[in-house]
Order: C-alpha cells, then sequence, then structure tokens
C-alpha cells in the first residue's frame, strides 16, 4: 500500500506571497496518477491537478504542479484570499485510491 | 453543467444499513467510472468504492469490503451505496465524484452525512 505523507501540516502565509506544499510517497509512483485537490471549510473538494502538472478546467495559472518519483510539490504562486484552505495529494494504483493527510492553508 | 446530487444520508445505528443515491447530470454518465469518498468530522479524505462505467466491476478500501456494496443504474443515471453492518467508525460525510481519464476525480457532489450512534 502506497502512503502519502504532506508537509507541512499546517503553513501560515499572507495574501501575495508564495506557498509551497509537499508530498511525498513511500514508493515510487507513477506522475500520471498524482492529484491535488482543494477543500474550503463546509465545501467539496475541488481538483486543481491531475497528472503531477496538468491544470484542471478554470483552474488559474498561479497554481502549478511538479515532481516525480516519490516527491510532488504543488505550487501557489501570489496567494489569494480565496486560496486558504486545505490541499489534498492523491494517487491512483491497482485499484486503490489514496490521499494525503493534508496540508492546512492559513492566513 | 455537470451534477452531482448525493442523498439518503441520515442517522443509523450500529449493526444498521442505510443506502446512498447519486443522481448524475449534465455529462454521458454511462461513459465514466464513478466513485464514493467519504470524510469523518474534522478529518482527511477517505476513498471508500469505484464502480466501472458499465457496473461489471467494483473495488473497495479494505475497511468497507465485506460490508458496501456499490452499484449503479445508467438507465437512471444514478449511483448507489449500500452500507451494512454499519460502526460508530463509518461517521462521515459521503461524497460521489466522477472519474477521470487518469483515475482522478474531477466532479464531486456536495456530499451527504451519514452518522452511526445509538
Amino acid at each position: 500500500e502506497i502512503v502519502l505523507t504532506q508537509s507541512p501540516g499546517t503553513l501560515s502565509l499572507s495574501p501575495g506571497e508564495g506557498a509551497t506544499l509537499s508530498c511525498r510517497a513511500s514508493q515510487t509512483v507513477n506522475s500520471r496518477n498524482l492529484a491535488w485537490y482543494q477543500q474550503k471549510a463546509g465545501q467539496a473538494p475541488r481538483l486543481l491537478l491531475y497528472g503531477a502538472s496538468y491544470r484542471a478546467t478554470g483552474i488559474p495559472d498561479r497554481f502549478s504542479g511538479s515532481g516525480s518519483g516519490t516527491d510532488f510539490t504543488l505550487t501557489i504562486s501570489r496567494l489569494e484570499p480565496e486560496d486558504f484552505a486545505v490541499y489534498y495529494c492523491q494517487h491512483y494504483r491497482s485499484w486503490q485510491y489514496t490521499f494525503g493527510q493534508g496540508t492546512k492553508l492559513e492566513i | 453543467e455537470v451534477q452531482l446530487v448525493e442523498s439518503g444520508g441520515g442517522l443509523v445505528q450500529p449493526g444498521g444499513s442505510l443506502r446512498l443515491s447519486c443522481a448524475a447530470s449534465g455529462f454521458t454518465f454511462s461513459n465514466y467510472w464513478m466513485t464514493w469518498v467519504r470524510q469523518a468530522p474534522g478529518k482527511g479524505l477517505e476513498w471508500v468504492a469505484v464502480v466501472k462505467h458499465d457496473g461489471a466491476e467494483d473495488y473497495y478500501v479494505d475497511s468497507v469490503r465485506g460490508r458496501f456494496t456499490i452499484s449503479r443504474d445508467n438507465a437512471k443515471n444514478s449511483m448507489y451505496l449500500q452500507m451494512n453492518s454499519l460502526r460508530v467508525d463509518d461517521t462521515a460525510v459521503y461524497y460521489c465524484a466522477r472519474v477521470g481519464g487518469w483515475d482522478y476525480f474531477d466532479c464531486w457532489g456536495q456530499g451527504t452525512l451519514v452518522t452511526v450512534s445509538s
């Protein structure tokens, strides 16, 4: 079973700053099957990135993703007030889907 | 507009059963795998089950296998989750979601709350 570990658990930043969120897999994974989601309080998650670096429809270009192997990064440049939320990475392999525990991005 | 609407949540006693429904619209439902994801209060996301576009295959997380059954009715553009032998730790908001081409979840419903308590 692949375990995804996200860091940091909580990230405190200000609007206008940049954010770097990490997702580390317990073994090498196919970057094609690595996705990132944003979840605001009281709302359903929203797909941000798939295939580690491809933005989903309607996602602003201040969101970008990178990485391969076991280490993946979600980068948010120039934080907007609406970006403060919880972010999850997710992976798929062999009929099992796994989420990281989440990173809370707070003001 | 793609829309997923869950229903069927509620309060149930430990050992009881509940059936969740997910009504889909705005896309060709029969072309997509569909999935259930849950979130316990104050916790992270946990994948629960997935069903193939034609209903011929289904897969589960270990903690629900043998107790939950995912199914779909493409004629009704609907997916279901039959939950039996419910436990207190099954308490969560249950989301239905559409599975995209690279096994990501590209559309989500608003969720339905299941509370297992005596």
